[in-house]
């Protein structure tokens, strides 16, 4: 069975950092595109970032360029997603989401790990 | 970045009913469109792709249709476990947008 597990949410201080990982596992993990994509509390779906099979290119949204930086180790099969400068506005559920393809759409979902940015 | 706009935002419809969700894109996406589905504490699940593709396992009563900028999600005749919040995301560029959503609720 092919399965997303994230992890390495908690509650940071405004200005804080925080790494979430996620571990793929049950398929060809560096044959597929990666995603991070984030729910706050009571809204809807944003994209955060999408990295490629082979670590590049990796591309951001406006609201966290430059503040977020996603990465891959295909060797241990998990996706990285290094969170700085952060906002209470990033408080929110974060997904890692698999594509089969670059241009893909995202097949397969964890189950979110919780962002709390608050003082 | 292209924008996407769902309607209707809420959906008030009854178990048999046949509904329909439009999204439409800033620009053209040519057939760069997906549909998922939203329960509550849970994980998006991917229902349709390229814009009519239904994915496996995914029950027939669901389809997808439209290119460029304007597409539309149907659910042939509404079942219990289909009352959940549906998204339209884009894939055409490097900035996968989603749709703001659409909350399908019994009436």
């Amino acid at each position: 069975e092919s399965l997303l597990v994230e992890s390495g949410g908690g509650l940071v201080q405004p200005g804080g950092s925080l790494r979430l990982s996620c571990e793929a596992s049950g398929f060809t993990f560096s044959a597929y595109s990666m995603n991070w994509v984030r729910q706050a509390p009571g809204k809807g779906l944003e994209w955060v970032s999408y990295i490629s099979g082979s670590g590049s290119p990796m591309y951001y949204a406006d609201s966290v360029k430059g503040r977020c930086t996603i990465s891959r180790d295909n060797a241990k099969n998990s996706l990285f997603l290094q969170m700085s400068s952060l906002r209470v506005e990033d408080t929110a559920i974060y997904y890692c989401a698999s594509a089969r393809a670059a241009r893909g759409a995202f097949e397969l979902w964890g189950q979110g790990t919780m962002v709390i940015v608050s003082s | 970045d292209i924008q996407m706009t769902q309607s209707p935002s809420t959906l008030s419809a009854s178990v048999g009913d046949r509904v329909t969700i439009t999204c439409r894109a800033s620009q053209s996406i040519s057939f760069w469109l997906a549909w998922y589905q939203q329960k509550p504490g849970k994980a998006p699940k991917l229902l349709i792709y390229k814009a009519s593709t239904l994915e496996i396992g995914v029950p027939s009563r669901f389809s997808g249709s439209g290119s460029g900028t304007e597409f539309t999600l149907t659910i042939g005749s509404l079942q219990p476990d289909d009352f959940a919040t549906y998204y339209c995301q884009q894939y055409s560029s490097n900035s996968k947008t989603f749709g703001q959503g659409t909350k399908v609720e019994i009436k």
